[in-house]
């Protein structure tokens, strides 16, 4: 597609609860990050992949966040056993040969 | 430690008027710089790069300027519409050599018709 897609766009689920986020970079974009950002926050670094291989993984805040990008393209964040505190706005970007990022719209995520 | 950080969250303006967004770095090592837009309910968008062998660029109705003695950025809007109205980051290529953006809080751009 012309742009960065995330899917879904709004997820509210109950605490204790898997949750997977789809995002569907730039064709051709080889770097794709995750990034969360909180109300009133810029965004924060979660994971950095280049391929398919997760180069950075720094800042996942823990181990109930994983991310995956099987084929080089899609990628999907997981987080299992949600908390409140997860609730935030997933973004999604993908840039060409170390290029300014280019964003997707967000996955709002509200853990009830 | 290393941070981005911007001088003022909010910033108004009258409709017409230049507007200059300003950064401060401390990472004397970054060497790329990017300004993002960031209106409600989206994603960042992307508006203009610099890389730290220039002082200055120039885009559509912006320029960003980077001092690197005194590691100072800053995203000038000329004649500043309605539609500029949003948050404005500016982030910063880390050091190590992965290339992960970092971003600050923001700054509000506020646009008075």
């Amino acid at each position: 597609g012309a742009g960065v897609s995330q899917t879904p766009s709004n997820k509210v689920t109950e605490k204790g609860k898997y949750v997977e986020l789809r995002c569907d970079p730039i064709s051709g974009h080889t770097a794709l990050y995750w990034y969360r950002q909180s109300l009133g926050q810029g965004p924060e670094f979660l994971i950095y992949f280049q391929g398919t291989g997760a180069a950075d993984d720094s800042g996942l805040p823990n181990d109930r966040f994983f991310a995956v990008r099987p084929e080089g393209s899609v990628s999907t964040l997981k987080i299992q056993r949600t908390e409140r505190g997860d609730s935030a706005v997933y973004l999604c970007a993908s840039s060409f040969k170390g290029g300014g990022l280019f964003f997707g719209e967000g996955s709002r995520l509200t853990v009830l | 430690g290393e941070s981005v950080g911007l001088h003022l969250p909010t910033l108004s303006v009258q409709e017409g008027d230049n507007s200059i967004i300003n950064c401060a770095y401390s990472n004397s090592a970054s060497d790329y710089f990017i300004w993002y837009k960031q209106e409600s309910g989206k994603g960042p968008q992307f508006i203009i790069d610099i890389r730290s062998n220039m002082d200055k660029r120039q885009g559509q109705r912006v320029t960003v300027l980077l001092n690197k003695t005194v590691k100072h950025l800053s995203l000038q809007i000329a004649a500043t519409q309605p539609g500029d109205s949003a948050v404005y980051f500016c982030a910063e290529k880390r050091s190590g050599g992965s290339y992960i953006p970092t971003f600050g809080r923001g700054t509000s751009l506020i646009v008075h018709p």
